[in-house]
């Protein structure tokens, strides 16, 4: 079954302490990107990768690294969580970063920074 | 600067009605623009996609449409069921295939 996998789903942590989301793809797909997601507001992509070792910022990238070591897994990294970084983080992944390719997405996790 | 605006932002309506939730973007150059349904606390899945040149796309009780020239789209659903229940997102994309630029939702509630 394709599937993109998030790990944890739900979070608590406190300020400073530094944290990783794992992202895994099961369908050979080049483009990864993370997703935050807060209330009234879009989507906004954090980071994106279209192939190994090929990283970039999207709209939101302060406070967090990601890294793509792997074709099928792609890390969200919190070096140093803060409150404001509180929300729900989406992975999701395609075939490549053409446009007419569908794009899945993660079940979601929650983090809370206290 | 790239948008993608939603209405209304919530909608309630009864089981076995229709609805239409809109949808208005000035993303430029355009390349296509998707609906995705979220259930709450869920991740989007993708409803349909269509490019320029397609006016309207179908998916079961799911029919979109699309004027390119107005910069609009409309996502009507047909005898309403509870389980349609969720968010319902726009997502434009540019001619580029990079930039994804997702709108903030309408949140339909369907009751009994």
């Amino acid at each position: 079954e394709a599937q993109v996998t998030q790990n944890p789903r739900y979070l608590i942590t406190v300020t400073g302490k530094k944290l990783t989301v794992t992202c895994s793809q099961n369908m050979n797909h080049e483009y990864m990107s993370w997703y935050r997601q807060d209330p009234g507001l879009g989507l906004r992509q954090i980071y994106y990768s279209m192939n190994v070792e090929v990283t970039d910022k999207g709209d939101v990238p302060e406070g967090y690294k990601v890294s793509r070591k792997e074709k099928r897994n792609f890390p969200l990294i919190l070096e140093s969580p803060s409150p404001n970084q509180t929300s729900l983080y989406f992975c999701a992944s395609s075939l490549s970063w053409g446009s007419g390719n569908t794009i899945y997405f993660g079940e979601g996790s929650w983090l809370t920074v206290v | 600067k790239n948008q993608v605006e939603q209405s209304p932002q919530s909608l309630i309506i009864l089981e076995g009605k229709n609805c239409t939730l809109q949808c208005n973007y000035t993303v430029s150059p355009f390349s296509n623009l998707r609906w995705y349904k979220q259930d709450t606390g869920r991740g989007p899945v993708s409803l349909t996609i269509m490019t320029f040149s397609e006016n309207t796309k179908s998916n079961g009780r799911y029919t979109a449409t699309l004027d390119a020239d107005t910069k609009q789209s409309s996502l009507h659903i047909t005898a309403s069921q509870l389980s349609d229940s969720a968010s319902y997102i726009c997502v434009v994309i540019d001619n580029y295939g990079q930039n994804f630029v997702f709108g903030p939702g309408t949140r339909l509630s369907v009751l009994p």
